[in-house]
């Protein structure tokens, strides 16, 4: 998982709230990105940032919401609008700058709509 | 456009025999093609990556994969299981020219005794 950081591990949220899953990373890197997972669904991708102040949606955005503010936090807010949350949250960075574009993962939040 | 299948959803071994898992993968560009591990309720670890180098590609815990650019494969080899294997597999495909990777579907591996 080495120098990302998820938090928390497990969230709870009732039908209708929003909440905020944090993602905080030291490894300097550029690009960050947020997954969700779903059983036998692989990873899709959410948003992602290459660069602070500037984002982008992904394949499944609708009901989701960003920021980067600052390069090593990229938080994700689940709004009431997302029909179906419960899911897997995966964060990952990668160094656009270097040739080896290895993607590294955080260990992940889980959450779970009541 | 870039696609990644994962020809086998759940894969069954016993310890010690040999692993295979298949990735076939389409893309416009030359593909960098990565396999990573993940075990339950974890973030995802990489095994190995091809870009453009070695077709033979050799990664940590004994697995290894080969790139063949005519059957659009890359598939996950190891020659002997062993129960710590037992976890879930994604194929992944990024091309060079691409800013984002695609996952496959996922392979479940389990190891029995």
């Amino acid at each position: 998982d080495g120098g990302i950081t998820q938090s928390p591990k497990y969230l709870f949220r009732k039908e209708g709230q929003n909440v905020t899953l944090s993602c905080e990373q030291n490894l300097n890197h550029d690009a960050m990105y947020w997954y969700r997972q779903d059983p036998g669904q692989g990873l899709r991708l959410i948003y992602y940032s290459q660069i602070v102040n500037d984002f982008q949606k992904g394949d499944i955005a609708e009901g989701y919401s960003v920021s980067r503010e600052k390069k090593e936090s990229f938080p994700l807010t689940v709004t009431s609008a997302q029909k179906n949350p419960t899911a897997f949250y995966l964060c990952a960075t990668t160094d656009p700058g270097r040739s080896t574009d290895t993607q590294y993962f955080g260990p992940g939040t889980r959450l779970t709509v009541l | 456009a870039q696609s990644v299948t994962q020809l086998d959803s759940h894969v069954s071994v016993s310890e010690g025999t040999p692993v295979l898992l298949r990735c076939n993968y389409s893309s416009s560009y030359s593909p960098s093609l990565f396999w990573y591990v993940q075990h339950p309720n974890k973030g995802l670890q990489l095994l190995l990556k091809y870009t453009s180098a070695a077709t033979l590609v050799k990664g940590i815990n004994g697995f290894e994969a080969e790139f063949k650019k005519s059957e659009t494969s890359f598939h996950l080899t190891k020659p002997s299981a062993h129960m710590s294997d037992a976890a879930e597999y994604f194929c992944v495909v990024r091309d060079n020219y691409g800013q984002n990777f695609v996952f496959g579907p996922g392979t479940r591996l389990s190891v029995l005794p």
